[in-house]
């Protein structure tokens, strides 16, 4: 079974700087989907970026950029230049690829970024 | 607007009662997903639906049921079986490989 873990349950960063999550997972599937969501305080799940397995370069939304490493499974979320709008908690999230693919994620446990004034 | 709606956003039960929570979408998605969150807790899976009349159970299926008889809605229904209810309930729909989700219900069992 596939597992997703976030190990930082709570991060802060002053605002304008980089800050990056880390997020690691388990899985004996080739083909699949990463994801990291935001969820602000009103609790809106918003997608910040995903990442196809089969694509080597590393995916980039604006500010929001991930370090993916295949062999390793860890897919990192970096921020840069924070915001104070970017105060959430995040998550790291897996999709499963295959034939038969079901398109349910699977989520880690969450980090809460504080980006302070 | 096209998107997923969820009511109510607040919803109160009385233990031993059973609440259904609704779940509708206008994108013409096939399949759709209901999670649950707990604090301190990422999202996990009760049920999932991808197609019409078919819907499969999840990692905490136990204490909830679900209907599929429409493209555009699902609604999930807490019983009275299920031990801790109280909790934010999502609701997700899919188009090829991104989920779309719903604003949410917060259950609150006194």
């Amino acid at each position: 079974a596939q597992t997703v873990t976030q190990s930082q349950p709570e991060m802060s960063v002053q605002e304008a700087e980089t800050v990056t999550l880390s997020c690691t997972y388990d899985t004996s599937e080739s083909n699949y989907y990463l994801f990291w969501y935001k969820q602000p305080p009103s609790r809106q799940m918003i997608l910040v970026i995903r990442q196809e397995a089969y694509k080597q370069q590393n995916a980039t939304e604006n500010r929001f950029s991930v370090n993916f490493q295949k062999a390793a499974k860890s897919f990192s979320l970096k921020i840069s230049d924070s915001q104070l709008g970017d105060t959430a908690m995040y998550f790291c999230a897996f999709m499963g690829g295959g034939s038969g693919n079901t398109g349910k994620l699977i989520f880690g446990q969450g980090t809460t970024l504080q980006v302070k004034p | 607007d096209g998107g997923i709606t969820q009511s109510p956003k607040y919803l109160f039960r009385k233990e031993g009662q059973n609440v259904t929570l609704s779940c509708e979408q206008n994108l013409n998605h096939d399949a759709m997903y209901w999670y649950r969150q707990d604090p301190g807790q990422g999202l996990r899976l009760i049920y999932y639906s991808q197609i019409v009349n078919d819907f499969q159970k999840g990692d905490i299926a136990e204490g909830y049921s679900v209907s599929r008889e429409k493209k555009e809605s699902f609604p999930l229904t807490v019983t009275s079986a299920q031990k801790n209810p109280t909790a934010f309930y999502l609701c997700a729909s899919r188009r090829n490989n991104e989920q779309f989700f719903g604003p949410g219900t917060r259950l609150t069992v006194l």
